[in-house]
């Protein structure tokens, strides 16, 4: 069974430039995340999709990412414009039911740094 | 406050002994479920193990078990026979109230970075 994939791997830009991740969950996953998490932290959930709907999105910065699932497969987290304290590691993850014991498979993520 | 508090930033372990990662949270939920995950220098998460707030057996996989102390709030996981490929960031993570409620949304911890010496 492949893993969830993502691209970019590395990304360097500059701060008020724009970013894209692309995230391919493991087939039949309905759920899928997206976490940011800074160095020396742990991941925080930035949105949740079921299937192509949001099911959370309140620690999102709307003001410059957004993110989108079509047909309820891949997904892509945007930054526009981004800021120094965008650099992270973004990390997606899926999972395959709906139940309080839901384990989460997560991909390598891709690391942004911003300067 | 912290919803989910290791304290420990880092830890060794000496290659086949036993080690325990501290964890405790905070909720006033009834229902809630706790995780742990492992973060190789690779960086993907790997799930280790899951423990329910009404799971009355301590969970175990393997060589993974989770301490589970309910009045105590505390989650620590117990890894037995430590071995070189157990170095790695850990992270417990706690789901607040029922999946039906909230979906599965993880708050994490810091992490403790474990080092296993040969």
């Amino acid at each position: 069974e492949a893993g969830v994939a993502q691209s970019p791997r590395y990304k360097i830009i500059e701060k008020r430039q724009s970013v894209a991740f692309w995230c391919n969950p493991i087939s039949g996953h309905a759920t899928l995340y997206w976490y940011q998490q800074i160095l020396g932290q742990g991941p925080k959930l930035l949105i949740q999709f079921q299937n192509n709907g949001v099911v959370d999105d309140s620690q999102l910065p709307k003001d410059r990412f957004s993110a989108e699932r079509l047909k309820g497969v891949d997904s892509t987290l945007k930054i526009q414009p981004a800021k120094l304290e965008d650099s992270a590691v973004y990390l997606c993850a899926s999972s395959p039911r709906q139940g309080d014991y839901d384990e989460q498979y997560f991909g390598p993520g891709t690391r942004l740094t911003v300067t | 406050a912290q919803k989910i508090t290791q304290t420990q930033p880092g830890m060794f372990v000496q290659e086949k002994e036993a080690v325990t990662l501290d964890c405790t949270y905070d909720t006033s939920d009834q229902s809630y479920g706790l995780f742990w995950y492992k973060q190789p220098s690779s960086g993907e998460m790997i799930f280790l193990i899951y423990q329910g707030s009404y799971d009355e057996q301590n969970a175990t996989e393997g060589r993974y078990s989770l301490n589970f102390q309910k009045a105590r709030k505390s989650a620590n996981l117990v890894i037995s026979a430590s071995q070189l490929g157990d170095s790695a960031m850990y992270f417990c993570a706690m789901r607040e109230g029922s999946f039906m409620e909230y979906g599965n949304k993880l708050v994490f911890g810091a992490g403790t970075i474990l080092r296993v010496k040969s």
